[in-house]
């Protein structure tokens, strides 16, 4: 079975810095994979999905993530974090069109002033 | 506006009682699923469900029930055996037919069991 591992539970940078949120995958072939991201108490917003094709990934709030498959990786970044980017975010896979997603444990971003 | 609703956001609940949460779409989306999330645990499967009248067993269905008699409702009831029902319940539909169609969340309903 797949399994996707987020081994930053907790990760803080300053505003205006950069940011890279890791995201390892376990699964044999291909797997399609995700990034969303959760504030407080809310739902989870799609940032980015990847299927085929090009192995980086634009998404919408200035993430991009870039999968690759000689690491089992499909890590999230951003060029320059804003202080409302604070939350917690997931990374996820999904085998083929079943059902089976799979969620990683979250990691948690805090944005310093 | 289309998306998907829950309801209530919070909700309080006495040992030995069941619990309804509702979850409704606009969507028109054929799939639907129950999460569970407890912190540092990310979000884990209870039920879900690809078409009217049929339902499946995720990965910690017991002591959980569903329903599924209209497309755009998926309600989830939690029975007094669920041992530790606690948590924030996410609710999530993904349209049919398409390898990259992709699963939308609602805004959640935390359950606290007093």
């Amino acid at each position: 079975a797949q399994s996707v591992t987020q081994p930053d539970i907790h990760i803080t940078v300053s505003e205006g810095a950069s940011l890279e949120l890791r995201c390892n995958y376990s699964y044999g072939a291909t797997p399609y994979l995700f990034w969303y991201v959760q504030s407080p108490g809310q739902g989870l917003q799609l940032l980015l999905k990847y299927f085929s094709g090009d192995t980086l990934v634009q998404g919408i709030k200035g993430f991009e993530a870039e999968f690759k498959r000689s690491q089992s990786s499909f890590n999230l970044r951003k060029p320059s974090v804003h202080w409302s980017d604070a939350a917690e975010y997931f990374c996820a896979t999904r085998r083929g069109n079943n059902n089976d997603m799979r969620f990683g444990a979250g990691t948690r971003l805090t944005v310093k002033p | 506006d289309g998306g998907i609703t829950q309801s209530p956001k919070y909700l309080f609940r006495k040992e030995g009682q069941n619990v309804t949460l509702s979850c409704e779409q606009n969507l028109n989306h054929d799939a639907m699923y129950w999460y569970r999330q407890d912190p540092g645990q990310g979000l884990r499967l209870i039920y879900y469900s690809q078409i009217v009248n049929d339902f499946q067993k995720g990965d910690i269905a017991e002591g959980y029930s569903v329903s599924r008699e209209k497309k755009e409702s998926f309600p989830l009831t939690v029975t007094s055996a669920q041992k530790n029902p606690t948590a924030f319940y996410l609710c999530a539909s993904r349209g049919r037919g398409s390898r990259t169609d992709t699963q939308y969340f609602g805004p959640g309903t935390r359950l606290t069991v007093l």
